[in-house]
């Protein structure tokens, strides 16, 4: 039933690592977005695919890496964890209309770099 | 990046009463302007949203108010309950861009019983 999900919850891992966090939607949107939170709330978006293509790119390391294997996942995979990779991430999805660009959060994926 | 330096402002209000939540934006182009609610440990939730051409819009116990002269943004809670505690974010979209949307720093609403 949930709209938006996200896979790990939880996540803490060592630094030096390769981890992934996955994302699925089933509103049917054609635009899925990663989000980074950090300690003091906040939220600045990392990328964002419209059908399957990056069509926003922010400033992000290139240690991390969006795929969109279908317009309905939208997975992050990160290289080489570092400390400052630490916050929670969101992952959200959109279908433009004329009235509204609402988003629709995921749960969130807090991830812990020791 | 991190947000250094800046702090989550917090509002105290006491159960009941109204509460103002105040946004100032950055981008005069910016023509969609929206309120997200965040509880303790979930994702946002759209609350209310409001484009450039209206000055108010209400919803349910909810009203924003668009202030484009000075770039400003305010959600209006009436009758304040514990439930509405959270952190409240607005956010801006410039249209003719691909559904970007800026959040601002957000408030955190701490409800008083």
């Amino acid at each position: 039933d949930t709209a938006v999900s996200q896979t790990p919850k939880y996540l803490v891992t060592q630094m030096g690592n390769d981890k992934s966090i996955k994302c699925e939607q089933n509103l049917g949107h054609d635009t899925m977005y990663w989000y980074k939170q950090d300690s003091k709330k906040f939220l600045k978006i990392m990328f964002s695919y419209n059908n399957k293509e990056l069509i926003i790119n922010e400033t992000v390391p290139n240690r991390f890496s969006p795929k969109s294997p279908d317009k309905a996942h939208l997975n992050l995979h990160i290289n080489s964890l570092e400390l400052g990779d630490s916050a929670v991430y969101f992952c959200a999805s959109s279908q433009e209309a004329e009235s509204t660009f609402e988003q629709f959060f995921g749960p969130g994926t807090r991830l812990t770099v020791l | 990046g991190e947000s250094v330096g800046l702090h989550l402002p917090t509002l105290s209000v006491q159960e009941g009463d109204n509460s103002i939540i105040n946004c100032a934006y950055s981008n005069s182009a910016s023509d969609y302007f929206i309120w997200y609610k965040q509880e303790s440990g979930k994702g946002p939730q759209f609350i209310i949203d409001i484009r450039s051409n209206m000055d108010k819009r209400q919803g349910q116990r909810v009203t924003v108010l668009l202030n484009k002269t000075v770039k400003h943004l305010s959600l209006q809670i009436a009758a304040t309950q514990p439930g509405d505690s959270a952190v409240y974010f607005c956010a801006e979209n410039y249209s003719g861009g691909y559904q970007k949307v800026t959040f601002g720093i957000g408030t955190k609403l701490q409800v008083i019983p």
